[in-house]
């Protein structure tokens, strides 16, 4: 089975841009989850779709928004882009809910704000 | 809210060493606890997932436990190799497919 892959894997903006960002899951996985990494707060949970509902949610502000289509792809979108959301941006897929099973996650988007 | 910690934050080996990296977490009612490894730049590769009711597993050179009732897990590392030099992070889920993630170990293998 293919892995997951995130698209593109480099973007650079500039701030007040806004940049969508692209997850493919899995196949046959019905969840993904957004994550962002930066060496000052580490890895931090963004949101979690399901069956092309959001199912949690983490302590974003309301510029970063997420959905999901029905292939299960997901995308993230985040709107008038500030210094500090230059990050890695990761996705994770896995089949099912209730935490039990692995998750796996794609290589990332680096995302630069200039 | 759950919190979890890795010590140490870094560590250097000489090559063939057998390390122990440490993550505890305060909230023990966790569905699961997964170790990745990340190198650098790169994305989070899956090395081991221990359920709520196992106490440990294997993989290779690789073996994770697990005590849920002191909020503690161990990954420990056999006959380490320059290859195993990445970050390596624990996370737990409490609740949904929500991953708390630790700050990480940074490991270096001398050969």
């Amino acid at each position: 089975k293919a892995g997951v892959t995130q698209t593109p894997r480099y973007l650079i903006k500039t701030r007040g841009q806004q940049v969508t960002l692209s997850c493919s899951p899995i196949s046959g996985h019905r969840s993904v989850s957004w994550y962002q990494q930066t060496p000052g707060q580490g890895l931090q949970f963004l949101f979690e779709y399901f069956s092309e509902t959001q199912r949690n949610k983490g302590n974003f502000p309301g510029r970063f928004s997420g959905r999901q289509f029905s292939n299960s792809r997901s995308e993230m979108n985040v709107s008038t882009l500030e210094l500090g959301d230059s990050a890695l941006y990761l996705c994770a897929s896995l089949y099912g809910t209730g935490g039990g099973d692995t998750q796996y996650f794609g290589p990332g988007t680096r995302l630069t704000v200039l | 809210k759950q919190e979890v910690t890795q010590i140490p934050a870094a560590l250097s080996v000489p090559e063939g060493e057998n390390l122990v990296l440490n993550c505890s977490f305060t909230d023990s009612a966790i569905y699961n606890l997964q170790w990745f490894r990340q190198d650098p730049g790169k994305g989070l590769t899956s090395l081991l997932l221990i359920q709520s009711s196992q106490r440990e597993q294997t993989s290779g050179r690789l073996n994770a436990s697990l005590d849920k009732s002191s909020g503690r897990s161990t990954l420990y590392i056999a006959a380490s190799q320059p290859g195993d030099s990445a970050t390596y992070l624990c996370a737990v889920i409490n609740a949904g497919n929500m991953l708390t993630f630790g700050g990480g170990t940074r490991l270096m293998v001398k050969p």
